[in-house]
Formats: C-alpha cells, structure tokens, sequence
C-alpha cells in the first residue's frame, strides 16, 4: 500500500514565474491537505481539498491556489512565486469520517526561489 | 486562534536514556486532538503518538509516552530508552475537533548521542 506521494521532489524556479506540485493520497484517504514549511519551522497550513472543493484556507494570499481531482489526487498552484515561497511543502491526507483520523504525510516538495 | 509552543529549540540525551519534550497550547475548545509527529532529516513527516482531550488516560505507543495535563493546557511527550533513530525534529500538533486543519508549534530539535 503506497504512502502519500509527491512530485517533483526538488524544484528550482525564478521569481515570478509560476509551479505546480502534485500530490496522491494514501489508498482509501479522500480529504488532502497542503502545508508550507519553511527552513526550521513548523507547517504552516495552506489549504484542504474535500470532495474536489476548498474547504479551509489559512493565511496565505490568492497566489496559493489549488485543485482536487475525482481520484483524490491534488495540485497545488503558486503564481507569481517570491524568494518568500522558498520552502519545503507538505501534502497530507486523510480517511473519510470522524473522530481523531490522523494525517499522513507526504516526503514533501522543497521548492527554492531565486 | 489556536496556537502550540514548544519552549525547547534544542534537547539531547544519552542512548538508553530518557528525555521529555515538552508542548503547551491555547485553545477554548473542551473536545480536540493533540499529536506528535516526528521529521527526521528525510524529510518524511511520521505520526509519533495521538491524544483525544476527552479521554483521561495518557496515551503510550511503545516506548513513547504522554503527560497530558487537560486543565494546564500542557501535551508533554516522553521519550524512554533512546536509539540512535529517534534523532529528528519533534513537531507537536493540534486538530479541533471539526476543525480540519493542523496547527503545529515550531518543533524541538533532538540529538541522541552514543
């Protein structure tokens, strides 16, 4: 049973150029979360996918953008990228229902902008 | 808002000792969910040990342990028998309980030295 995947692994972009990043959920998790973090902190929570929707956002600017597809899977889009977006980014997922449902996390994505 | 602080930038401990990292946290819920997670430098976030606020015993997974002190607001996470492998970032978590988001604190550093 694969794990959260992520791709690419490592990216290199210029500022003001845009990326996208990927990300498939465990097998049998239908709710996916992104997550920024940067060099010696902690996540910092971007977005959750449900149902192909946005359900929650944090505190990150409409640069941040994303999808959900009908097999779980999720993009995450950032336009007009800043020295600032230099981070390591987490994608998590999660079972349907309730009560505590743990997140699994993805090997991340570390994008650097120059 | 929901915040979690790990006072502890940096712990170390002997192999075969035992270390506690310690976490507090602010909320006004009655019912949430607390978590540690471990980062070693691979990058891959992994889920440690869980805690459900309304359940009184202090969860255990092996040779992982929790203070929780409800009421102090405090999540402690103990360590017992040290291995070389539990050198890594420490990140405690909080999840309201319909919330759908993670707040993490800012992580403890841990070295295990032989």
């Amino acid at each position: 049973d694969a794990g959260v995947t992520q791709s690419p692994t490592h990216l290199i972009k210029t500022r003001g150029q845009q990326v996208t990043l990927r990300c498939s959920p465990k097998s049998g998790h239908d709710t996916v979360s992104w997550y920024q973090q940067a060099l010696g902190q902690g996540p910092q929570f971007i977005f959750q996918y449900y149902e192909e929707e946005e359900r929650q956002r944090g505190n990150f600017p409409d640069r941040f953008s994303g999808h959900q597809f009908p097999n779980y899977s999720s993009e995450l889009n950032v336009n007009a990228l800043l020295l600032g977006d230099s981070a390591l980014y987490l994608c998590a997922s999660r079972r349907p229902g309730q009560g505590i449902r743990e997140q699994y996390f993805g090997p991340g994505t570390r994008l650097t902008v120059t | 808002a929901q915040t979690v602080t790990q006072s502890q930038p940096e712990m170390s401990v002997q192999e075969a000792e035992t270390v506690t990292l310690s976490c507090t946290y602010d909320t006004s819920e009655s019912d949430y969910y607390l978590f540690w997670y471990k980062q070693p430098p691979s990058r891959q976030m992994i889920l440690v040990i869980r805690q459900e606020a309304y359940k009184q015993q202090n969860a255990t997974e092996n040779r992982f342990s929790v203070n929780f002190q409800k009421a102090a607001k405090s999540f402690s996470l103990k360590i017992s028998d040290s291995q070389l492998g539990d050198a890594a970032m420490y990140f405690c978590a909080y999840r309201a309980p319909y919330g759908q988001n993670f707040v993490f604190g800012p992580g403890t550093r841990l070295s295990v030295l032989p």
